[in-house]
């Protein structure tokens, strides 16, 4: 069975502490992983789309990188204002553009 | 660009009355449309598929009936919760794929409080 699991589930970092979220994945034929950014009460916001192992996208403070079993979305010298929820989906060959989404990191950045 | 949008933002109903709720491509064509209901804390969790001028494709549990997803054109996508009850209040979001992509655009969300 395909599946998703983001770890920790949350995470409390001090403005500048750097740190990577864990995106790892069972499936049986990966098309692409998908990053997003979900703040309180909106829609996910698009960040990254990495479609094979090897693969690193980067984008301001944050990197995200791919391997056969796993992604980790890499925050650099965090602040504030990165505080959201971070999600990861996978999306299977298996012939639908559905996504397989984990359960989330809850990323808090103090002052 | 890649821009989705979903009208109303917020509606209370009362129980029993049916709403519907629009996700709209702004800048694209979208040739696949999802609607998610997303609940306090939790992850989204996938209704139905739609393509446009299809019927949508519903996952296990999800009634159909209930939950009324038309896909008329391109630039549109409608969810109808019919005869709403307490249980049906959640945040509804809809995300939006272009044809020769495999990335989710996503709306802002409706908040959906059945009263």
């Amino acid at each position: 069975e395909d599946q998703v699991t983001q770890s920790p589930e949350a995470l409390r970092l001090q403005e500048g502490e750097s740190s990577s979220l864990n995106c790892s994945y069972t499936v049986s034929g990966l098309r692409g992983l998908f990053w997003y950014r979900q703040d309180p009460g909106k829609g996910p916001e698009f960040l990254f789309t990495l479609y094979s192992a090897g693969e690193e996208k980067e984008k301001e403070r944050l990197k995200a990188t791919l391997t056969k079993k796993e992604s980790f979305l890499h925050i650099t010298a965090p602040k504030p204002e990165d505080s959201a929820t971070y999600l990861c989906a996978v999306q299977a060959t298996s012939g639908t553009y559905k996504y397989i989404f984990g359960t989330g990191t809850r990323l808090k950045v103090l002052a | 660009g890649a821009v989705v949008s979903q009208h109303p933002s917020r509606v209370i109903c009362k129980s029993g009355t049916s709403v519907k709720i629009e996700c709209r491509s702004l800048d694209f064509q979208a040739t696949t449309m999802f609607w998610y209901r997303q609940f306090p804390k939790k992850s989204l969790m996938l209704m139905a598929t739609s393509n446009e001028g299809s019927k949508a494709t519903y996952e296990q549990g999800v009634e159909k009936d209930k939950f009324l997803i038309n896909h008329a054109s391109l630039t549109l996508s409608t969810l109808t919760v019919t005869s709403a009850h307490p249980e049906d209040s959640s945040f509804y979001i809809c995300s939006a794929r272009a044809q020769f992509t495999y990335e989710q655009y996503f709306g802002p969300g409706t908040r959906l409080t059945v009263t």
